[in-house]
């Protein structure tokens, strides 16, 4: 059964540094989407892929925080300077066309900011 | 923008039992209402889902209904086992490529 891949899937890191997460999406999902999932929440969206554009990054802290697809394919969410409220789980989910459809989400990245 | 509310936060049942989740929105423009399961460790996963031009819809033990005019809609769990046991959310979207807006989730524990 095809699924999300994302990595790593644990990462700790020291306020102020780099940090980023990959996602490769369900072969043929043209949508994209990177999820922050902070304990005991629901799950926010940060950014929103169609092919290699983005549909919606209300949401994403752009002054630190930046996510591309360059190919239309796999992702990277790339965070600089790292802060300690950054500390979540991110997740990556793709869907076939976008439209209010299912989210096939990976099991995703879990962050811990010292 | 759309907000998801969702109650309760935790629900202990015995086995067999049913569980009740409710969730309220404010965007009455949303048409589309997923519902997900997150085990431990886990990315969430549908388990159903209701658009708008229909009130309920079953998939085995699992229900959902819906009342736009309320702008609520609740999940229904029928005897429940012991591997319903998860995290659950509700969600609202307008459809199209509109952003998924999820609940804050309710903790199911179902007791053997």
């Amino acid at each position: 059964e095809a699924e999300v891949a994302q990595s790593p899937r644990y990462k700790i890191t020291e306020k102020s540094q780099a940090v980023a997460f990959w996602c490769d999406p369900i072969s043929g999902h043209a949508t994209l989407y990177w999820y922050r999932q902070i304990l005991g929440q629901g799950p926010e969206l940060l950014v929103q892929f169609q092919d290699e554009s983005v549909v919606d990054d209300s949401q994403l802290p752009k002054d630190r925080f930046s996510a591309e697809r360059l190919k239309g394919v796999d992702s990277t969410l790339k965070i600089q300077p790292a802060e300690l409220g950054d500390s979540a789980m991110y997740l990556c989910a793709s869907s076939f066309a976008g439209d209010a459809g299912e989210l096939f989400f990976g099991e995703g990245s879990r962050l811990t900011v010292l | 923008g759309e907000n998801v509310e969702q109650h309760p936060s935790t629900l202990s049942v015995q086995e067999g039992d049913s569980a009740v989740i409710k969730c309220t929105y404010s965007d009455s423009a949303s048409n589309y209402f997923p519902w997900y399961k997150q085990e431990l460790g886990k990315g969430p996963q549908l388990i159903i889902d209701i658009r708008s031009n229909v009130g309920e819809k079953k998939d085995q033990r699992i229900a959902v209904t819906l009342n736009k005019t309320a702008k609520h809609f609740s999940l229904h769990i029928t005897e429940t086992q012991p591997e319903d046991s998860a995290v659950y959310f509700c969600a609202a979207s307008r459809g199209g490529y509109q952003k998924v807006t999820f609940g804050t989730g309710t903790k199911l524990q179902v007791i053997p």
